[in-house]
């Protein structure tokens, strides 16, 4: 079946520009995280969705990064305000129920120049 | 603060050999533990899921808890070239009121497989 998906896999934005990415679960997956990663860095947890709501933001990196999901599938990742710094990869993943397996997107690439 | 640590490597094992890759983690109340796949310019592929002590075998891939220790290991018998990637430790939490939380990772072990 289909996997998870994200768009755009890239995106350039100048600096001080609002960016948003998209995420696709795999259908019937209930749990939704972002994560990013940066060049030569980990693995960063960003934030889990379960249904629609986000039990924890405290891992969005500033008060920039938001977030929301709708109808139980869809999410988005909304920057605001990019800073360089921002540049990374974003990775979406899903699971079935928040305690299984979680499977990744592809990411977007944002380049803040 | 949740860690996971891993050897960064790389760690260069020849064709057929066995690659042995190791995790510790430093939250005791961790449930669930993860090896991801990740090649250059791509985002991870999961491999493996162990979520009780002792070993599971999946293929060529056997993944070994020991939550006494903290310890995650996997283990990739007959190693191929195409194995040759970075392998990420992954390990999931409760959150402090309960409730599951996002993947802690390590920073990786980047696999060479000799020809």
């Amino acid at each position: 079946g289909a996997g998870v998906s994200q768009s755009p896999s890239n995106k350039v934005t100048e600096k001080g520009k609002d960016v948003e990415l998209r995420c696709d679960p795999i259908s019937g997956h209930t749990a939704l995280y972002w994560y990013r990663q940066s060049l030569g860095q980990g693995l960063e947890f960003l934030i889990y969705f379960q249904g629609n709501s986000a039990p924890d933001k405290s891992g969005l990196p500033s008060d920039r990064f938001s977030a929301e999901r709708t109808g139980g599938s869809v999410s988005t990742l909304t920057i605001q305000r990019t800073q360089q710094e921002d540049s990374a990869v974003y990775l979406c993943a899903s699971s079935l129920t928040s305690i299984n397996e979680q499977y990744f997107g592809p990411g977007t690439r944002l380049t803040v120049t | 603060q949740k860690e996971v640590e891993q050897n960064s490597g790389p760690l260069s094992v020849p064709e057929g050999a066995i690659a042995s890759l190791n995790c510790t983690y430093s939250d005791r109340g961790s449930q669930s533990f993860f090896w991801y796949r990740q090649y250059s310019g791509k985002s991870p592929e999961l491999i493996m899921s162990i979520y009780s002590n002792g070993d599971k075998e999946d293929g060529r891939f056997t993944a070994q808890l020991n939550k006494a220790s903290q310890y995650v290991s996997l283990l990739i018998r007959d190693s191929q070239p195409s194995d040759s990637a970075t392998y990420l430790c992954a390990v999931m939490g409760q959150r402090s009121g309960g409730g599951a939380d996002g993947l802690t990772f390590g920073k990786g072990t980047h696999l060479i497989i000799q020809p």
